[in-house]
């Protein structure tokens, strides 16, 4: 079993949807949950970060962490065709361990 | 804000020859970036971290006689595949943490393809 599952997708929706993204882990040591979006032989860049379990917003994006079931989400709202790009969760147990990522998630915005 | 340079972003060799991958923190100094492989669909995998002023550490599986790490100075960090192989033919992204961020937050390159023939 892999330490961080995510479904590769991938997934297509119209302009103006919500996007749900998710990953589930094995290791309840986790502490530090982490969103990068990765576009086209590109490297990936962060989108949020969240310590812990909880919420967090920025702007059209949400985060969210339920380490009770070891679930991690990222919603975006209103999507758009800007957004089309893989998505990959990552997390590690403390400030220097090991980040961890899962295999992302293809996300396609059709106009 | 922190960006981290590679070159070259593309390079195809022939069968049992080097390639070296190159990774800049441009505006900051960092003494330690990590290394990752990307296979097609798949999720970056920790190859090694490299530490400027002493050897890299690299992760179990990893042949750190085939991957050469160097981290000459404190923006910049070298990755050497010595006698390439198809099977080496991946997408190598370097990081590194940017100053004021603690070690949660990494700032990726924009990655290197290898093509071996």
């Amino acid at each position: 079993q892999k330490e961080v599952e995510q479904d590769p997708g991938p997934l297509s929706v119209p302009e103006g949807a919500i996007v749900s993204l998710n990953c589930t882990y094995s290791n309840s040591a986790f502490q530090y949950f982490m969103w990068y979006r990765q576009y086209s032989r590109k490297g990936p860049e962060l989108l949020m970060y969240t310590y812990s379990s909880g919420n967090k917003e920025d702007g059209r994006f949400t985060a969210q962490v339920d380490k009770s079931s070891k679930y991690i989400s990222l919603f975006i709202r209103d999507s758009q065709p800007s957004d089309s790009a893989t998505y990959l969760c990552a997390m590690k147990e403390n400030q220097g361990g090991k980040l961890i990522f899962g295999q992302g998630t293809e996300l396609s915005v059709k106009p | 804000g922190a960006v981290v340079s590679q070159h070259p972003s593309w390079v195809i060799c022939k069968s049992g020859t080097s390639v070296k991958i190159e990774c800049r923190s441009l505006d900051f100094q960092a003494t330690t970036m990590f290394w990752y492989r990307q296979f097609p669909k798949q999720s970056l995998m920790l190859m090694a971290t490299s530490n400027e002023g002493s050897k890299a550490t690299y992760e179990q599986g990893v042949e750190k006689d085939k991957f050469l790490i160097n981290h000459a100075s404190l923006t910049l960090s070298t990755l050497t595949v010595t006698s390439a192989h198809p099977e080496d033919s991946s997408f190598y992204i370097c990081s590194a943490p940017p100053p004021n961020s603690g070690a949660n937050v990494l700032t990726f390159g924009a990655g290197s393809r290898l093509t071996v023939l």
